[in-house]
């Protein structure tokens, strides 16, 4: 039983490239969530999915699109990178409906240049 | 604006002491809360939630909710080193949590 598991651990991307993130989970939850971590800001969640083919933005949704692809993944992708998004990523997920616990995979650290 | 608002410290407590961790909320809608750990370079970790004014312990831990004063706390008895990390207070509103920026906890031996 891995958890929630995440890919890659570090990228490096110059401006204006784009890349996917990817998520998984192995515990069966309805409900995935992509937040960001930034010093001294703790973490802001930019896109949640509620359920399998359903999502909606979060508190800092621009820049960013996710794909719900099913139940176990939820994927984010970065269409033009910029130096602002150079953050670490954190992947989510809960059984919403009952407890509302959140459990998050290792992270992606991720630098623009 | 629904703010988690967190003392970021570093808050330093001797090994085997009590050490308090304080959080204010401003979603009155937050039905849910938790605490959670974060060592330097890690995911943050579940260490308790509570979802009813009042107390909550687990083991050396106890939570703490007072929705009157929009207050959550967390007690951590007789501390320990491995207990040093960042603490994140977060509230859940409707698939919306949200986290304090965390108190750094340091414990001394």
């Amino acid at each position: 039983n891995a958890g929630v598991t995440q890919t890659p651990k570090f990228q490096v991307l110059k401006t204006g490239q784009s890349m996917t993130l990817q998520c998984a989970q192995d515990m069966n939850h309805n409900s995935m969530y992509w937040y960001r971590q930034d010093p001294g800001m703790g973490l802001r969640l930019i896109y949640y999915s509620a359920s399998e083919g359903t999502t909606d933005k979060g508190e800092v949704p621009n820049g960013y699109n996710v794909s719900r692809l099913n139940k176990r993944e939820f994927s984010l992708r970065l269409e033009s990178a910029a130096p602002s998004q150079t953050s670490v990523y954190f992947c989510a997920s809960s059984e919403t409906g009952t407890s509302y616990e959140q459990y998050f995979g290792p992270g992606t650290r991720l630098t623009v240049t | 604006q629904k703010e988690v608002e967190q003392n970021s410290g570093p808050l330093s407590v001797p090994e085997g002491a009590i050490a308090s961790l304080n959080c204010t909320y401003s979603d009155r809608g937050s039905q849910s809360f938790f605490w959670y750990r974060q060592y330097s370079g890690k995911s943050p970790e579940l260490i308790m939630s509570i979802y009813s004014n009042g107390d909550k312990e687990d083991g050396r831990f106890t939570a703490q909710l007072n929705k009157a004063s929009q207050y959550v706390s967390l007690l951590i008895r007789d501390s320990q080193p491995s207990d040093s990390a960042t603490y994140l207070c977060a509230g859940y509103n409707n698939n919306d949590m949200r986290f304090g920026a965390g108190t750094r906890l340091t414990v001394k031996p």
